[in-house]
């Protein structure tokens, strides 16, 4: 079955220190790839989107992520994290051939500690 | 743009009741879909509209759930006789058709109606 893997439920980092939160997707053919951030009580927001285009997608916030057709991945990466970047996060993916329904990731909450 | 928007925020019934749920997408928008969103999960895919007509059905739509989109603009959707597994936070989204490429595959998410069934 087609499915989307986030590596660790909970990362924690120090302010100011790189976040890096990872996803692979199960398929030979490349999906169309997204991350979704949710602050507690609130609905999804996209942070950024891979639709085939460059392989670097820059987003909000100041996040980034790679896409990486050899090892399946899509991870999320930013610089130096801030307090306010304390959420859930999800990866989430729209496979060729579906009616455009997203498969989310089980998510992985960040932590920023001060 | 007044964003997707779902209504009620919070739900709280008994076992056994009737609920709706009414999601306002983003009026330019064809494609609206339902998802739910289990403590500690991701969203699932419940079901999706284009236009008014509904296009696929997840298996997790029991045959107590029902959706509409009459006129193709405003969604509900109906639990029949809740069950304390039908807690849930139920997410609505929209987005473009395909026709509009890229821009059409991001779907934008309302706040969600959190349904807690005693």
């Amino acid at each position: 079955a087609q499915s989307v893997t986030q590596l660790g439920s909970h990362v924690s980092v120090s302010e100011g220190a790189l976040v890096l939160l990872r996803c692979n997707y199960s398929s030979s053919v490349p999906p169309y790839l997204f991350w979704y951030v949710q602050y507690p009580n609130q609905g999804l927001q996209l942070l950024l989107k891979y639709t085939s285009a460059a392989t670097l997608v820059k987003g909000i916030n100041g996040f980034e992520a790679e896409f990486k057709k050899s090892e399946t991945s899509f991870h999320l990466t930013k610089p130096s994290a801030h307090m306010s970047d304390a959420a859930e996060y999800f990866c989430a993916v729209i496979y060729g051939g579906s009616q455009g329904n997203l498969i989310f990731g089980k998510g992985t909450k960040l932590s920023v500690k001060p | 743009d007044t964003g997707v928007s779902q209504d009620p925020r919070h739900k709280i019934t008994k076992r056994g009741q009737n609920v709706t749920f009414r999601c306002d997408p983003i009026s330019e928008h064809n494609r609206l879909y339902w998802y739910r969103q289990t403590l500690g999960q991701g969203p699932e895919f419940l079901t999706y509209f284009q236009n008014e007509a509904q296009l696929e059905k997840s298996r997790l739509l029991s045959d107590r759930f029902s959706a509409e989109r009459p006129k193709g603009s405003f969604s509900t959707l109906e639990i029949q006789r809740t069950e304390q597994g039908d807690s849930a936070m139920y997410l609505c989204a929209s987005s473009l058709d395909f026709t509009r490429l890229a821009e059409s595959y991001e779907q934008y998410f309302g706040p969600g109606t959190r349904l807690t069934v005693t």
